[in-house]
């Protein structure tokens, strides 16, 4: 079992739709990281998190630390959001473990 | 502020041939990851520098990768000699400090081994 899952493994939408993806972690954690990866293979960190929610534009990202689960929204989803979206746990021990990530299509 | 600048974007190599990537952090940043990415995996890490000293390289495998970040600054990963399994997206990192702190990557280099 992988310290960090996430689900879905793979989501079509609809523009405007809006999107929940979920992290669930067993590790003891500092912090937690959403970060896109673009097809050309650069991660860009979308948010760093480690109680509460966060909120960047039609991004919004949420934990709670006693269940050990996150979760990432989109909201009015667009086209260009299709991406894959990466959960990574800021383990105790300063190494960050990621999940396998979320892929996203987006269609018009 | 410039980020992480990762070079070659993209390398198609032989099997059993050397491939070096390079990997400029954003400046002051002290710590300095090296991760791989296999296709539909998220990444792993290689090697953690603080500063000029490796401070966990206990994933790399050291028969045929080496690295380096001599001056603290810019880092160099090798593969020597490349083989079918190094086909991956090799990710810089780099972040102002530890203990929890945000990590900016770059975009990646990627390998193809043939």
């Amino acid at each position: 079992k992988n310290e960090v899952e996430q689900s879905p493994q793979n989501l079509t939408a609809q523009e405007g739709e809006f999107i929940t993806i979920n992290c669930s972690y067993s590790v003891g954690i500092s912090a937690l990281h959403w970060l896109q990866q673009h097809p050309g293979g650069g991660i860009v960190s979308l948010f760093m998190l480690s109680s509460g929610k966060k909120k960047h534009g039609r991004l919004i990202a949420t934990i709670n630390i006693q269940e050990k689960h996150s979760s990432l929204h989109i909201t009015a989803s667009h086209p260009r959001d299709s991406a894959v979206y990466i959960c990574a746990a800021h383990h105790n021990t300063d190494k960050l473990i990621f999940g396998t990530g979320t892929r996203l299509q987006v269609f018009p | 502020e410039a980020g992480v600048v990762q070079s070659p974007r993209y390398k198609i190599i032989e099997k059993k041939q050397p491939v070096a990537f390079w990997c400029n952090p954003i400046s002051g940043h002290n710590t300095l990851y090296w991760y791989r990415q296999n296709l539909g995996q998220g990444p792993e890490l290689l090697i953690r520098y603080e500063n000029e000293e490796a401070v966990d390289d206990s994933q790399l495998p050291k028969d045929r990768f080496s690295a380096e970040r001599l001056k603290g600054v810019d880092s160099t990963l090798k593969i020597q000699p490349a083989e079918l399994g190094d086909s991956a997206v090799y990710l810089c990192a780099s972040s102002p400090g530890t203990g929890g702190r945000e990590q900016y990557f770059g975009p990646g280099t990627r390998l193809t081994v043939t």
